[in-house]
């Protein structure tokens, strides 16, 4: 099965622009993994706030956005707020099989 | 608004069953693929199944193959995860998650596999 790899923690400072990557071993991230990310905070249960690579829900901030980059897909937090410190978690899609990243803490400071 | 809520958890000892039940609303439940997805205390999502639009493909999880069993109901708009054979390490909370511009998750249902 494949595995699926995030930073397990960035920190960030106000204001600041942090890019959360995820990663296959399998070789690049591409469309048809159809990469999506989620945030989860402390209590809560996760929301997903990126799909199908860059596609957002209404609920998500405008300043996440999604991307592929270096072969990984890519989550670009600009403009980081301190509601933002939380979970994140990406899954990626192998031939209708879902594999979740092991999670990135991100802290605000 | 996507809304799903998921029922049917509890506490069950060692190789016994349980039933999920995730009753949708807000989308076209017909014409989204369905998850479920757990969440082990103090660890990150595990997805666990999946369900194509018209229950036409299915996948699982390594771990629970043999042992549960995901289907849906598109006339009742709900989705459903029979589990069999518990083990101590399913105990987690439960979500269903819809797919694409519905993939909303539920609030979960905790499920105890415990003696």
């Amino acid at each position: 099965q494949a595995v699926v790899t995030q930073e397990p923690s960035l920190t960030v400072s106000p204001g600041g622009t942090v890019t959360l990557t995820c990663g296959s071993s399998t070789g690049a991230v591409t469309s048809g993994h159809y990469p999506y990310w989620f945030q989860q905070k402390p209590g809560q249960a996760p929301r997903t706030l990126i799909y199908d690579i860059t596609n957002k829900h209404s609920w998500t901030p405008a300043r996440f956005s999604g991307s592929l980059l270096g072969g990984k897909a890519a989550l670009t937090l600009s403009g980081a707020q301190s509601e933002d410190e939380a979970d994140y978690y990406c899954h990626l899609v192998y031939s209708g099989v879902v594999v979740f990243g092991g999670g990135t803490k991100l802290t605000v400071l | 608004e996507v809304h799903l809520a998921e029922s049917g958890g509890g506490l069950v000892q060692p190789g016994g069953s349980l039933r999920l039940s995730c009753a949708a609303s807000g989308f076209t439940f017909s014409t989204y693929w369905m998850s479920w997805v757990r969440q082990a205390p103090g660890k990150g999502p595990e997805w666990v199944a999946n369900i194509k639009e018209d229950g036409s493909e299915i996948h699982y999880v390594d771990s629970v193959k043999g042992r549960f069993t995901i289907s849906r109901d598109n006339a009742k708009n709900s989705l459903y995860l029979q589990m069999n054979s518990l083990r101590v390490e399913d105990t987690a909370v439960y979500y269903c998650l819809g797919s694409g511009s519905c993939s909303d998750w539920g609030q979960g249902t905790l499920v105890t596999v415990s003696p």
